[in-house]
């Protein structure tokens, strides 16, 4: 079994919609989560961590369940500027490990 | 403005030749990172260095070698051993003890 895990997508959701994402990951001794963005031949850039208290920023909401080993991200009211691919991260001491990626496509 | 930088932003180069792809940082970070991506693929973490002398290979590290004499800087170098380098190349940072790298913009080889 892969460490991270994520639906490659892609997702097609039209201007407006709620879309959400999950990500899978196998080692329960993880610290920390995170989702990254990344856009075509772009560098990834964080977009945000991820807690057991979930954390919203916008339109954004991020969740953590370490019960079940997933976090999901859901974004709301999606603009054709969220087009992208979100890796989901999480890292255990100094150890990173990358999701594959989902990828999204918002059309008008 | 503090960040990490990479060049070039993209090298061709030909089959059997070595070249040495660049990344420096002045983010005073202690850990840098190498990753490999291909189309449509994650990242793969090729070498990481936590530590200014010291560095660790990663999942992918054959074909490829690096170095960290400075604290700011580390190279990697694409040998010819390496059967399938054409890829988008990806340096990151982070601080010691945190959690979230940073990347540089990446360099995006092509072996004609």
């Amino acid at each position: 079994r892969k460490e991270v895990e994520q639906d490659p997508g892609p997702f097609n959701v039209p201007e407006g919609a709620t879309v959400a994402f999950n990500c899978t990951y196998s080692n329960s001794a993880s610290q920390s989560f995170f989702w990254y963005r990344q856009d075509c031949r772009k560098e990834p850039k964080l977009l945000m961590s991820v807690y057991s208290s979930g954390n919203e920023d916008g339109r954004f909401t991020a969740q953590l369940n370490r019960a079940s080993q997933y976090i999901s991200l859901l974004i709301r009211d999606s603009k054709l500027s969220d087009s992208a691919t979100y890796l989901c991260v999480e890292t255990s001491y100094d150890k990173v490990i990358f999701g594959p990626g989902t990828s999204l496509s918002v059309i008008p | 403005d503090g960040g990490i930088t990479q060049s070039p932003k993209y090298l061709f180069r030909k089959e059997g030749q070595n070249v040495t792809l660049s990344c420096e940082q002045n983010l005073n970070h202690d850990a840098m990172y190498w990753y490999r991506q291909d189309p449509g693929q994650g990242l793969r973490l090729i070498y990481y260095s936590q530590i200014v002398n010291d560095f660790q290979k990663g999942d992918i590290a054959e074909g490829y070698s690096v170095s960290r004499e400075k604290k700011e800087s580390f190279p990697l170098t694409v040998t010819s051993a390496q059967k399938n380098p054409t890829a988008f190349y990806l340096c990151a940072s982070k601080r010691q003890g945190g959690d979230t790298q940073y990347f540089g913009p990446g360099t995006r080889l092509t072996v004609l």
